[in-house]
């Protein structure tokens, strides 16, 4: 079945520091791929997207492009700050199995000073 | 517009006892998700509804329903309450673009 499977945490970095999450999935037919944030003490938003092969999405300084030649979606950021720090989900939606959303298991991000 | 809400947002309960869980959604949408999340294994679907109906549902056991009313508010119970139920409780609500989820804060249960 479909699945995402992403960096295991947690991530720690200094202010400024380029930051990396990886993230591939495994999906039959041309799923789309997300990012969602988690701050503490608060629900899941939406980051960025992306709907087809080659597609890049970005908000707010994140990066991922969809790659289907290697099944990933990996999350990147130049330069991380202290707001940043939180837990970044990888996800999958796929009208191929019942429009279902499949999500990561979560990478904790803290950002130091 | 009002975001998605959750209520309560922190439960205490007992094994064996039985839970209720409250999501009123944005305005305007007529689906509503809920996913249960935990540290090990992070967002499990729970199931989906729309226009009162359930749409979708994931591998829970049946302990877990859930229904949904006609001004789209949705309810999640559980029942007979075990250890591993505790978890936070996420409602997520869509509109016509059902890739476009907007989550609430979620309701923590904890079962002692």
């Amino acid at each position: 079945g479909d699945s995402v499977t992403q960096m295991e945490g947690p991530v720690t970095l200094s202010e400024e520091a380029f930051l990396t999450i990886n993230c591939t999935y495994t999906a039959t037919g041309y799923p789309s791929l997300f990012w969602y944030v988690q701050y503490p003490g608060e629900g899941l938003q939406l980051l960025l997207k992306a709907t087809k092969a080659d597609d890049k999405g970005s908000n707010k300084g994140f990066e991922a492009t969809y790659r289907k030649e290697t099944t990933s979606f990996h999350l990147e950021k130049g330069s991380v700050q202290v707001s940043d720090s939180a837990v970044y989900f990888c996800a999958l939606y796929s009208s191929n199995t019942g429009n279902q959303f499949y999500f990561g298991t979560g990478t904790s991000l803290t950002v130091i000073p | 517009k009002a975001g998605v809400t959750q209520t309560p947002r922190y439960l205490i309960k007992t094994r064996g006892q039985q839970v209720t869980l409250s999501c009123s959604p944005i305005s305007g949408h007529r689906s509503v998700s809920w996913y249960q999340q935990t540290p090990g294994q992070g967002l499990q679907f729970l199931f989906e509804y729309f226009s009162e109906t359930q749409r979708n549902k994931g591998n829970f056991p049946g302990r877990f329903s859930g229904r949904q009313f006609s001004n789209s508010r949705s309810e999640m119970n559980v029942s007979t309450l075990e250890l591993g139920d505790s978890a936070l409780y996420l409602c997520a609500s869509s509109g016509d673009d059902r890739a476009k989820l907007f989550f609430g804060s979620g309701t923590q249960l904890s079962v002692l």
